[in-house]
């Protein structure tokens, strides 16, 4: 069973539009959810981690946010740039494990 | 400061042969780990290490066995290769249980 759920599964924008993506989780008990950027045929890069008691938490253009309550996150992309085109994983801590979303496959064109 | 390296980038085996894929970080970093990342699944642990002579299994362990003679390397062995195992294959590090650092990744076809 995946316990961390993505959505949209790919989307297209256009350059220097914004965009959210989901995170659901099911992962208990938890520790921490964080937020990775993957480009083609390189390994994933931290872009935020999130505690119990973070609601928001920002890196540049990327702002993630954190309900703990409804186990539910969101990446916010600004001002979209071609640089953004990647997959965003999601990952969960819970247990001294991570688990690891499918990933939201963006894509940004010109 | 290069981080988490990978050796090799790319390798193809046939069924049966053996192979060891090298993780080498310089951030002193205590935890070391290795991933597998397949098309429509996300990234799953395969082994970890939380200090030098220490292993632990992960999620998906069988057909895998890993070393930590040293502090900077952690190494991932295959004895038997399966097609199964054709997957793009991920190390990281991290201080403690923080932020973890990925490794470029190694490609490996299983013919």
């Amino acid at each position: 069973k995946n316990q961390v759920e993505q959505s949209p599964q790919s989307l297209i924008i256009l350059e220097g539009k914004n965009c959210t993506l989901q995170c659901n989780y099911t992962v208990s008990p938890f520790s921490n959810l964080r937020w990775y950027k993957q480009d083609t045929g390189r390994g994933p890069v931290s872009l935020t981690i999130m505690t119990f008691s973070e609601n928001t938490k920002s890196n540049g253009r990327y702002t993630a946010t954190l309900d703990a309550d409804t186990k539910q996150s969101s990446l916010h992309i600004t001002a979209s740039q071609l640089s953004d085109s990647a997959s965003y994983i999601c990952a969960v801590e819970g247990n001294n494990r991570l688990a690891f979303g499918k990933g939201n496959q963006v894509v940004v064109i010109p | 400061n290069a981080g988490v390296t990978q050796t090799p980038k790319f390798r193809v085996l046939k069924t049966g042969q053996s192979m060891t894929l090298l993780c080498a970080q310089d951030m002193n970093h205590e935890y070391m780990y290795w991933y597998r990342q397949d098309p429509g699944m996300g990234l799953r642990l395969i082994h970890y290490s939380v200090g030098e002579g220490t292993t632990a299994k992960g999620e998906v362990p069988d057909g895998y066995n890993v070393s930590r003679l040293k502090k900077q390397n952690f190494l991932l062995g295959l004895e038997s290769a399966a097609p199964s195992q054709t997957s793009v294959y991920f190390c990281a590090s991290s201080y403690r249980d923080r932020e973890q650092f990925f490794g470029p990744g190694t490609r490996l076809t299983v013919l």
